[in-house]
């Protein structure tokens, strides 16, 4: 089947450690992205990958860091530096990189509470 | 930039009534609309989108949304719900910002539909 995995589906941690979320995609999409999802604040982007070895930042990307060494990989850490961690994070990929006539396909989601 | 509202966060319905969730976006240059569906702990998927062409967009399951340019609009109805559409539902806009193409996400409507 093709699609996006997101692990650990519940992810707990102490407050100064930084984790590191997984998002992997089977679907050979160029274009991936990270979003945090609060309750009614909507999704907020976090980061953006266009391609290999290349990404930037989105609305919020402070007390985040994302690496992207292979297309089908797009890991997420949350830092100590971020203040606010708890949340639900979504991994979600599109075809072509820049093209907003593209839907984009999200994983499950990974939810992150700071104890 | 663009923005998104979502004039209503909460929906409450009777099963088999009319509903409609409203959306409006910022600005009025050519746009690209959608609207995604999310189940409880889950990831966000597509229900439809407006790239051109007909102004009423339909989905699988029911739904039509139609874009309005002069009121900036691209509300969502169905005609009769039902159980399983108890939902949150996100308008989402591409926005073009430093070359490259980004959704921008509505804070959330979640439809509760009644027995």
């Amino acid at each position: 089947d093709g699609g996006i995995t997101q692990s650990p589906k519940y992810l707990f941690r102490k407050e100064g450690q930084n984790v590191t979320l997984s998002c992997e995609q089977n679907l050979n999409h160029d274009a991936m992205y990270w979003y945090r999802q609060d309750p009614g604040q909507g999704l907020r982007l976090i980061y953006y990958s266009q391609i290999v070895n290349d990404f930037q930042k989105g609305d919020i990307a402070e007390g985040y860091s994302v690496s992207r060494e292979k297309k089908e990989s797009f890991p997420l850490t949350v830092t100590s530096a971020q203040k606010n961690p708890t949340a639900f994070y979504l991994c979600a990929s599109s075809i072509r990189p820049g093209a907003g006539t593209d839907t984009q396909y999200f994983g499950p989601g990974t939810r992150l509470t700071v104890l | 930039a663009q923005s998104v509202t979502q004039l209503d966060s909460q929906v409450p319905v009777f099963e088999e009534a009319p509903v409609e969730l409203r959306c409006n976006y910022s600005s009025s240059v050519s746009v690209y609309l959608f609207w995604y569906v999310q189940y409880p702990n889950q990831g966000l998927q597509l229900l439809l989108k407006y790239l051109s062409g007909s102004t009423l967009v339909e989905s699988i399951n029911g739904f039509e949304a139609e874009f309005n340019k002069s009121q900036t609009s691209f509300h969502l109805r169905k005609p009769s719900v039902h159980i399983s559409d108890t939902a949150e539902y996100f308008c989402a806009v591409s926005d073009r910002q430093g070359g490259s193409e980004k959704l921008v996400f509505g804070k959330g409507t979640k439809l509760t539909v009644n027995p």
